[in-house]
């Protein structure tokens, strides 16, 4: 089974709708981050969490926002959806600083 | 702040050639870490290999060594013996020492053709 899962893998939706992401990792790491990657560009840290009670905002964190409700779940919701959210999202964990991060498969979001 | 600039959109390599992926870092922190990352068509992120901003020694996994020119602050991928499963996007990142944020390069397209 893979380490880190994310649900759904693609979704579409319309403008205005309430969107939740949900990531799930059974690697029993602390760190999690929210990740999104639009087309021919890298990855954009949205949100990262250290712990169960520690929530930061990444550079792109407007129009977004996280619930860590366990140590292995972290989920990313739109709160209102717009078209240029439309992009592909990773959740990845790691164990501490200096360690690579493991991703996992990506979400494809589609906003009308 | 730090910044990973990646200056080749597109590469393309014979297969069983060496083809070098260029990565330039710019950060102020004297602690950090460079990682590079592939990611197929089939969309997923995948670790290849990490350089330590204090290691003496350039870094190696398998077909893939990092060119760590830390004087140039260049870190540049070195895939040997290209095969055509290794045609993919490439990335490079930084972890500074406050350690909070992996910042990404904009990538490098590579084909391996026969």
């Amino acid at each position: 089974d893979a380490d880190v899962t994310q649900t759904p893998r693609n979704r579409i939706t319309k403008t205005g709708k309430r969107i939740m992401l949900e990531c799930s990792q059974t690697k029993g790491h602390d760190r999690m981050y929210w990740y999104r990657q639009d087309p021919g560009l890298g990855l954009q840290l949205i949100y990262y969490s250290f712990d169960v009670k520690d929530i930061n905002k990444g550079e792109i964190s407007d129009g977004y926002s996280v619930s860590r409700q366990a140590q292995a779940k972290f989920s990313l919701s739109l709160e209102s959806a717009i078209p240029n959210q439309t992009a592909l999202y990773f959740c990845a964990t790691d164990r501490g600083t200096y360690n690579e991060q493991f991703f996992g498969p990506g979400t494809r979001l589609t906003v009308l | 702040a730090q910044k990973i600039t990646q200056t080749q959109p597109g590469m393309f390599v014979q297969e069983k050639e060496a083809v070098t992926l260029d990565c330039t870092y710019d950060t102020s922190d004297p602690s950090y870490g460079l990682f590079w990352y592939k990611q197929p068509s089939s969309g997923e992120m995948i670790f290849l290999i990490y350089q330590g901003s204090y290691d003496q020694q350039n870094a190696t996994e398998g077909r893939y060594s990092l060119n760590f020119q830390k004087a140039r602050k260049s870190a540049n991928l070195v895939i040997s013996a290209s095969q055509l499963g290794d045609s993919a996007m490439y990335f490079c990142a930084i972890l500074t020492g406050g350690g909070n944020k992996l910042t990404f390069g904009t990538g490098t397209q590579l084909k391996v053709e026969l």
